[in-house]
């Protein structure tokens, strides 16, 4: 199975900064069939991107994703204090589908 | 709107079965795979099972492989997951999502709100 490794494990910030999180594959990713969760506490995971880079319904311009084959990265150009969560990416190429461990983003 | 409510959840002593089931609105049941995805308690999320739209094709995680299975009755526009042989590290809430789309090829662009299972003597 592709183990997806996401780093760093907890980013510390404050409103208004930016924040990158990395998300690396142990293979390519098949079609670049990555997507990318937020997660906040007591609620199901909410789609934000899909296929690396395309941002889900009403998810807003701030939030992006790039990258390919085993590399990729969520970007929150300016953040708002609804972005502090966590967050996941998935690979859904191939099965079984995976999910890397985690990024917490809170609030420093 | 979709909406995916999860039942069925609760405490059980390992080596026994739960089934939880997931009932779904909001579209078309039938031309959409369902999948569960669980979370341990304090843990991220782990993919476990997914039905193809017409229930004949499934796949399961390694770790429920054997133990757990999916199922789907379109007429009731519901899902289920029977757990069988339960272990400590079943414990976790468990959703239904929904692919976009509907194939397998997906991301889970519904879920639902969670059913929790604990497993415990």
């Amino acid at each position: 199975e592709i183990v997806l490794t996401q780093s760093p494990g907890t980013l510390s910030l404050s409103p208004g900064e930016r924040a990158t999180l990395s998300c690396r594959a142990s293979q390519s990713v098949s079609n670049n069939y990555l997507a990318w969760y937020q997660q906040k506490p007591g609620q199901a995971p909410r789609l934000l991107i899909s296929g690396a880079s395309s941002r889900a319904t009403a998810i807003p311009d701030r939030i992006s994703g790039s990258g390919s084959g085993t590399d990729f990265t969520l970007t929150i150009s300016r953040l708002e204090p609804e972005d502090f969560a966590v967050y996941y990416c998935q690979q859904y190429g191939t099965l079984p589908s995976t999910f890397g461990q985690g990024t917490k983003l809170e609030i420093k | 709107q979709v909406q995916l409510m999860e039942s069925g959840g609760g405490v059980v002593q390992p080596g026994r079965s739960l089934r939880l089931s997931c009932a779904a609105s909001g579209f078309i049941f039938n031309t959409y795979a369902m999948n569960w995805v669980r979370q341990a308690p304090g843990k991220g999320l782990e993919w476990v099972a997914v039905i193809s739209y017409d229930g004949i094709n499934k796949y399961y995680a390694d770790s429920v492989k054997g133990r757990f299975t999916i199922s789907r009755d379109n007429s009731k526009n519901t899902v289920y997951l029977q757990m069988n042989s339960l272990r400590a590290e079943d414990t976790a809430v468990y959703y239904c999502a929904r692919p976009k789309g509907g194939n397998y090829g997906a991301p889970f662009d519904y879920w639902g709100q969670g059913t929790r299972v604990t497993v415990s003597s």
